[in-house]
Formats: C-alpha cells, sequence, structure tokens
C-alpha cells in the first residue's frame, strides 16, 4: 500500500535561511508525489508536483523539491525562508498513478520561519 | 475560476442534530474527494466520487455519515445525528482525470462544532 512519512512535526527556521521540509514515501510503482501548503483557516492549496522527468522540481512562491528515488524521498526546499511561508506543509502521493484515485497525506510538517 | 466553493465555512450545532456540508467543484472535474481533518488523526479520506459515482466509501466513519452527488456540479456531506467527535474541519477537493497527473484543488472548508 502507498504512503508517505513526514518525519518532522515541526521545522524552525530563520528568516532568510534555507529551508527543507523532509518527505518520503513508499509505493509499488512509480510514484506521483505532491507538495501542498495549508495557510491558517484556509483550505490546502497545491504547491508542486513530481510526475516524471528532472528530479527537481520547481513550484509556486519559490519552493521546489527533488525526487529521489534511490533514497525515496521527496523534499520540499526553498533557498531563502520568509516569515510569510510558515504554514502547515503536506506531502502526498498517488499509487497506481493513473486514473482518478486519492492522494495519500502525509501528516503534515508545521514550519515556522522567526524573523 | 471561482475554485471549490464549500458552503457554510463555519457551522455549530447542538449533538443529535443533522448537519449537510455543501461543495461545488470546479467546473469541468470530473471527481470529488471529501476529507475530514483534525488534530489528532490529520487528513483523513471519507469518500471520493468518479463521474459523479461513490468509488470508495470506505473512510466514511460510521452510518451516521452519507455522501451525495446528484450531479457533476454539487456534493453533499451529511451527518445525521451528529455527535461531538464529528468537530472536525471538513474538506472537498475536485481534480479533472483525464491523465495520470491530476492535481487536486481544494475548497476553503468548513469548520464544524458540535456541542
Amino acid at each position: 500500500a502507498q504512503s508517505v512519512a513526514q518525519p518532522e512535526d515541526q521545522v524552525n527556521v530563520a528568516e532568510g535561511n534555507p529551508l527543507t521540509v523532509k518527505c518520503t514515501y513508499s509505493v509499488s510503482g512509480n510514484p506521483y508525489l505532491f507538495w501542498y501548503v495549508q495557510y491558517p483557516n484556509r483550505g490546502l492549496q497545491f504547491l508542486l508536483k513530481y510526475i516524471t522527468g528532472d528530479n527537481l522540481v520547481k513550484g509556486s512562491y519559490g519552493f521546489e523539491a527533488e525526487f529521489n528515488k534511490s533514497q525515496t524521498s521527496f523534499h520540499l526546499k526553498k533557498p531563502s525562508a520568509l516569515v510569510s511561508d510558515s504554514a502547515l506543509y503536506f506531502c502526498a502521493v498517488r499509487d497506481p498513478p493513473s486514473g482518478n484515485t486519492p492522494l495519500v497525506f502525509g501528516k503534515g510538517t508545521r514550519l515556522s520561519v522567526i524573523a | 475560476d471561482a475554485g471549490v466553493i464549500q458552503s457554510p465555512r463555519h457551522e455549530v450545532t447542538e449533538m443529535g442534530q443533522e448537519v449537510t456540508l455543501r461543495c461545488k467543484p470546479i467546473s469541468g472535474h470530473n471527481s470529488l474527494f471529501w476529507y475530514r481533518q483534525t488534530m489528532m488523526r490529520g487528513l483523513e479520506l471519507l469518500i471520493y466520487f468518479n463521474n459523479n459515482v461513490p468509488i470508495d466509501d470506505s473512510g466514511m466513519p460510521e452510518d451516521r455519515f452519507s455522501a451525495k452527488m446528484p450531479n457533476a456540479s454539487f456534493s453533499t456531506l451529511k451527518i445525521q445525528p451528529s455527535e461531538p467527535r464529528d468537530s472536525a474541519v471538513y474538506f472537498c477537493a475536485s481534480t479533472y482525470g483525464q491523465g495520470d497527473a491530476e492535481t487536486q484543488y481544494f475548497g476553503p472548508g468548513t469548520r464544524l462544532l458540535v456541542l
């Protein structure tokens, strides 16, 4: 069965520093991987996804994620964190990667960027 | 595009009352998903529809919960009777699925409090 793990409940980073939010996955085939962000009292917003091709995926708000098949990881990164990046981040996977099957979400990682 | 629309945004009710949550997916999308988010359990998939047909309702917690999608532009999630443990944020999401890389788009959620 497909699953994702976000090993950190909370990540704290100083404004201007690089940030990383970790995600590892477990699927039987080739994964389709997604990152979403949730701001307070809001729904989840799509950030980026990996389907195929270049392992480095660029998304909204300056975020990027690197797909690493050997490590079964899809960590979210940003070179320079902003206070406004503080939010709850969810990694998600779909397997089998076809049709309208649901995404499986991780438990989320709360990112706090400190000024 | 107005995005996924949910109503009401907030609902406060008393235990035993019927609660109906509504969702209008993005026009043209053919899949719809209902999720529930709580601090304890994170984001849980309750049920999803493809082309208005319920595909998997295994996430529906019990018979008190029911969901319908009478047409492509409207879905309801009903709780009858409601209980305090149903208090959560309920999200609706939709996607258009003719390929492998569908992105789910989330509504703003309905925050339900059952007293």
